[in-house]
């Protein structure tokens, strides 16, 4: 079955320090892998996608995730944190001609002036 | 932009109710689905409809049950509320495109249900 592992429930960094966000995933066949951001009492919205075109995925504001397959990773990263990036994040997977997703448990992002 | 909405942003409910979450989205998508949202857990998926009056268990269904009369509108039941029921629940919906699987899913706000 497909499954990701979001490592760490909770990250703190300092505003304009580089944020790194951990996802593995288990897949028997090519995975397609998303990551969504949840802002304070608001819905899932889409960050990025990985579908097989390219393993570096730039998403909306300043995030990017790269597809590792020797490590099964698709870890989501930017290189400056903004107060505004402080929201829960969650990485998904779906398996091909299946119309369910699975997500990670989530990380909450916190950014300190 | 695509919207999807749910009825009732806070919901609180007694045990034994029956309750009923509603979604809606306006564009015409065919696939609408039902998460429940539980700290640690993430998002965990209770039903999925794939088209009108279809239906496809996730995996939680059990004390759920789902409607689908028309293709803008997809309904959570909770037959029989119960405590262990108190959690935030996400209505998404997406489009059937030629790759499924890239097909993003656009989510509701969501509603906070409460059984005491």
């Amino acid at each position: 079955a497909q499954s990701v592992t979001q490592l760490g429930s909770h990250v703190s960094v300092s505003e304009g320090a580089l944020v790194l966000l951990r996802c593995n995933y288990s897949s028997s066949v090519p995975p397609y892998l998303f990551w969504y951001v949840q802002y304070p009492n608001q819905g899932l919205q889409l960050l990025l996608k990985y579908t097989s075109a390219a393993t570096l995925v730039k998403g909306i504001n300043g995030f990017e995730a790269e597809f590792k397959k020797s490590e099964t990773s698709f870890h989501l990263t930017k290189p400056s944190a903004h107060m505004s990036d402080a929201a829960e994040y969650f990485c998904a997977v779906r398996k091909d001609n299946n119309n369910d997703m699975r997500f990670g448990a989530g990380t909450r992002l916190t950014v300190k002036p | 932009d695509v919207k999807v909405t749910q009825s009732s942003r806070y919901l609180v409910k007694r045990t034994g109710e029956k309750v009923f979450l509603e979604c809606v989205q306006d564009m015409d998508h065919e696939n609408m689905f039902w998460y429940r949202q539980d700290p640690g857990l993430g998002l965990r998926l209770i039903y999925f409809s794939y088209d009108v009056k279809m239906k496809e268990k996730g995996d939680i269904p059990e004390g759920y049950s789902v409607s689908r009369e028309k293709k803008e509108r997809f309904s959570l039941i909770l037959e029989s509320a119960s405590t262990n029921q108190t959690s935030m629940y996400l209505c998404a919906s997406s489009l059937v495109g030629q790759r499924p699987s890239t097909d993003t899913q656009y989510f509701g706000p969501g509603t906070r249900l409460t059984v005491l």
